[in-house]
C-alpha cells in the first residue's frame, strides 16, 4: 500500500538554526514526491518536487529534500531558519499519477 | 487577480440552510479539486474536474454536491450538513497531461466552513 509518514507532528527551532523535517514514504511504483508549505489562514504552496531526476531537489526560500530510497525517506532540511518559516509542513505522495496521499504535516515553530 | 480565488473566506451556517463555495482559477489551467481539511487528519480529496468532466468522486456525501460550469470555475454547494462537516475547505488547480496526476497543485486559501 501506498503510504506517506510525517515523523513528527510538532517541530521547534531558534531562528538562525537549522531545520529538519521528517518524511517516510511506501509506494510499490517509483515515486513523485512533494513537500507543500501552508502559512496561518492560507492555502498550500508547492516548496519542491522529486520526479526521479536528481535525488537532492532544491526548492524556493532555501529549503531543500532529498530522495534516499535505501531508506524510503524525503526529509525537508533547510540549514538556517527565519522567523518567517513558521508553518505547517505537508509531504505528498503521487501515487503512480492517480492519486496524491497527503500527509499529516508537520507545524514548524521557529523562535527568536 | 492571479491565482486561486475561493469565496467566501468563512461561512457559518445551520445545519438547513443551503449555501455555495466558489473557486475560480486564473491559471490556465485544466483540472480543479475540492479538498476537504479538518484538524489533525490529512487532506481528504473531495471532488476532481478534469476539462470540466467529474473524474473523482471520492465518497463524498451526498449533502456536498459539486458544479463545474467551466475550466475556470468550481462551486461546492451544501445542503443540509452536519457539525462533523465543519473544516476548510481548499480549492486547487492544475495543468494535468496524459497519464494522470502531476502532483503540481495550486491551492486557494481556503473557505473556513462553521455548521452548528
Amino acid at each position: 500500500a501506498q503510504s506517506v509518514t510525517q515523523l513528527d507532528s510538532h517541530v521547534s527551532v531558534s531562528e538562525g538554526t537549522p531545520v529538519l523535517l521528517r518524511c517516510n514514504y511506501s509506494s510499490s511504483y517509483s515515486p513523485s514526491l512533494f513537500w507543500y508549505v501552508q502559512h496561518p489562514n492560507k492555502g498550500l504552496q508547492l516548496l519542491l518536487k522529486y520526479t526521479s531526476a536528481a535525488t537532492l531537489v532544491k526548492g524556493i526560500n532555501g529549503f531543500e529534500a532529498e530522495f534516499k530510497k535505501s531508506e524510503t525517506s524525503f526529509h525537508l532540511t533547510k540549514p538556517s531558519a527565519h522567523m518567517s518559516d513558521a508553518a505547517e509542513y505537508f509531504c505528498v505522495l503521487n501515487q503512480a499519477g492517480t492519486a496524491l496521499i497527503f500527509g499529516k504535516g508537520t507545524t514548524l515553530s521557529v523562535s527568536s | 487577480e492571479t491565482g486561486v480565488t475561493q469565496t467566501p473566506r468563512h461561512l457559518v451556517m445551520g445545519m438547513t440552510n443551503k449555501k455555495s463555495l466558489k473557486c475560480e482559477q486564473h491559471l490556465g489551467h485544466n483540472a480543479m479539486y475540492w479538498y476537504k481539511q479538518s484538524a489533525k487528519k490529512p487532506l481528504e480529496l473531495m471532488f476532481v474536474y478534469s476539462l470540466e468532466e467529474r473524474v473523482e468522486n471520492n465518497s463524498v456525501p451526498s449533502r456536498f454536491s459539486p458544479e463545474c460550469p467551466n475550466s475556470s470555475h468550481l462551486f461546492l454547494h451544501l445542503h443540509t450538513l452536519q457539525p462533523e462537516d465543519s473544516a476548510l475547505y481548499l480549492c486547487a488547480s492544475s495543468q494535468e497531461v496524459a497519464g494522470g496526476y502531476t502532483g503540481e497543485l495550486f491551492f486557494g486559501e481556503g473557505s473556513r466552513l462553521t455548521v452548528l
